[in-house]
């Protein structure tokens, strides 16, 4: 399969645990982006990465929340601390430059108990 | 901020119709959009992109830019039942901002 790729689909946490998302972007791509959708929301930018690099970070929340993309291996977006607030589908996508169409994983559902 | 207003619907049209979509932008140094197609619990798919004034037909789908106007629609022709979905607009920047989208039902 030569999509974007998310794992896991669904993860359950509790109150205080941390939550680690992971993002292979599709071959060939080298920009990955996260996004956040709540319930009956919209899609929400959090952050985009190139490899080593965060390159815009203006949606993330500024605390308890950090991603990465390194040099080997997928993305990770990492949420420490998480609260029920945190519940939501959330989205990765990749491209192959900053200005082509960005093509999104299936994302992880992310339920707070 | 660049903002992307859409009707959030539902809009509701029966089988064969044609289904017009709306998307209204406050950036004037917008170029050209995507629209994407997200299925309720599925992920945005990506159906249209354009990136000059007038019309682009792919199939079933006409999209539409007016940049004098700013808005951008798209039209979905002969309407099926597996057209209803939430219909995403973004212009074409990094990173994607996209409107709360409109929902589409298509009533058989």
């Amino acid at each position: 399969n030569a999509g974007v790729m998310q794992n896991p689909r669904h993860l359950v946490r509790r109150r205080g645990q941390e939550a680690r998302l992971r993002c292979s972007p599709m071959k060939g791509h080298s920009h990955v982006y996260w996004y956040r959708q709540l319930p009956e929301e919209g899609l929400k930018f959090m952050v985009y990465l190139q490899k080593e690099n965060i390159i815009d970070e203006s949606g993330m929340p500024k605390e308890r929340f950090s991603a990465e993309f390194p040099k080997e291996g997928p993305s990770i977006l990492r949420i420490q601390q998480v609260v029920r607030g945190d519940s939501a589908a959330y989205f990765c996508a990749s491209s192959g430059t900053d200005n082509q169409p960005q093509h999104f994983g299936d994302g992880t559902r992310l339920s707070i108990l | 901020q660049k903002e992307v207003e859409q009707n959030s619907g539902p809009l509701s049209v029966p089988e064969g119709a044609i289904a017009s979509l709306n998307c209204t932008y406050s950036d004037r140094g917008s170029q050209s959009f995507f629209w994407y197609r997200q299925y309720s619990g599925k992920s945005p798919e990506l159906i249209m992109f354009i990136y000059s004034n007038g019309d682009k037909e792919d199939g079933r789908f006409t999209a539409q830019l007016n940049k004098a106007s700013q808005y951008v629609s798209l039209l979905i022709r002969d309407s099926q039942p597996s057209d209803s979905a939430t219909y995403l607009c973004a212009p074409r920047n990094t990173p994607l901002v996209f409107g709360k989208g409109t929902r589409l039902s298509v009533i058989a």
